[in-house]
């Protein structure tokens, strides 16, 4: 059965202190590991889709790595809007119809 | 326009009421889907719409029911909830005929059951 765990299941950093976020999954065949930023209240906004290992991907002060067991969500000089539940999701060649499996997410806390 | 709209914004009903939910999007994407997410968890699937046809169907019980009436669209009617059904109701939508398609989601809906 697929699975995705992540970890910490949250993280309180200072402003500027830079630090990395955890998505180990096992997988029937990895078809996309997809990175989402979710704010209180609101849908998760789409980040990153790595496909293979060794792949990586950057956005501002973010940069999604992955390896044939787990990817990092490397924040780099974090800002306090950064602050959010970072969700990482998988897509195995056994989901039918694009389903992805969620992990529990990491809730980032940045303070000023 | 790269975005999935979903209204209301907010909904407060009583548990003999009838409501419906609304999703659209103009990507051209051909799989729709809901979810539902309670507070501090991951979304969770309920339904999965692959050209305007249920192909998945989460085990989700019947007062929930959905329907793609065409390939922007996607309902959920609600009937008889009850208070544990109160939470934000998802939308998403992603291409088809890809290997590696993305979920982009709506804002969702608050639901509150009285």
């Amino acid at each position: 059965e697929d699975q995705v765990t992540q970890s910490p299941e949250a993280l309180r950093l200072q402003e500027g202190e830079s630090s990395s976020l955890n998505c180990s999954y096992t997988v029937s065949g990895l078809r996309g590991l997809f990175w989402y930023r979710q704010d209180p209240g609101k849908g998760p906004e789409f980040l990153f889709t790595l496909y293979s290992a060794g792949e990586e991907k950057e956005k501002e002060r973010l940069k999604a790595t992955l390896t044939k067991k787990e990817s990092f969500l490397h924040i780099t000089a974090p800002k306090p809007e950064d602050s959010a539940t970072y969700l990482c999701a998988v897509r195995g060649v056994m989901n039918r119809d694009d389903k992805i499996i969620f992990g529990k997410g990491t809730r980032l806390h940045i303070l000023p | 326009d790269t975005e999935v709209t979903q209204t209301p914004k907010h909904l407060v009903m009583g548990m003999t009421n009838k409501k419906s939910l609304k999703c659209e999007q103009h990507m051209g994407h051909r799989a729709m889907y809901w979810y539902k997410q309670k507070a501090k968890k991951p979304p969770e699937l309920m339904f999965v719409y692959s050209y305007e046809k249920l192909s998945i169907n989460e085990s989700v019980p019947s007062r929930f029911s959905p329907e793609c009436p065409n390939s922007s669209l996607l309902n959920l009617h609600l009937h008889a909830l009850q208070p544990e059904d109160s939470a934000l109701y998802l939308c998403a939508s992603s291409q088809r005929d890809r290997d590696y398609n993305e979920q982009f989601f709506g804002p969702g809906t608050r639901l509150t059951v009285l």
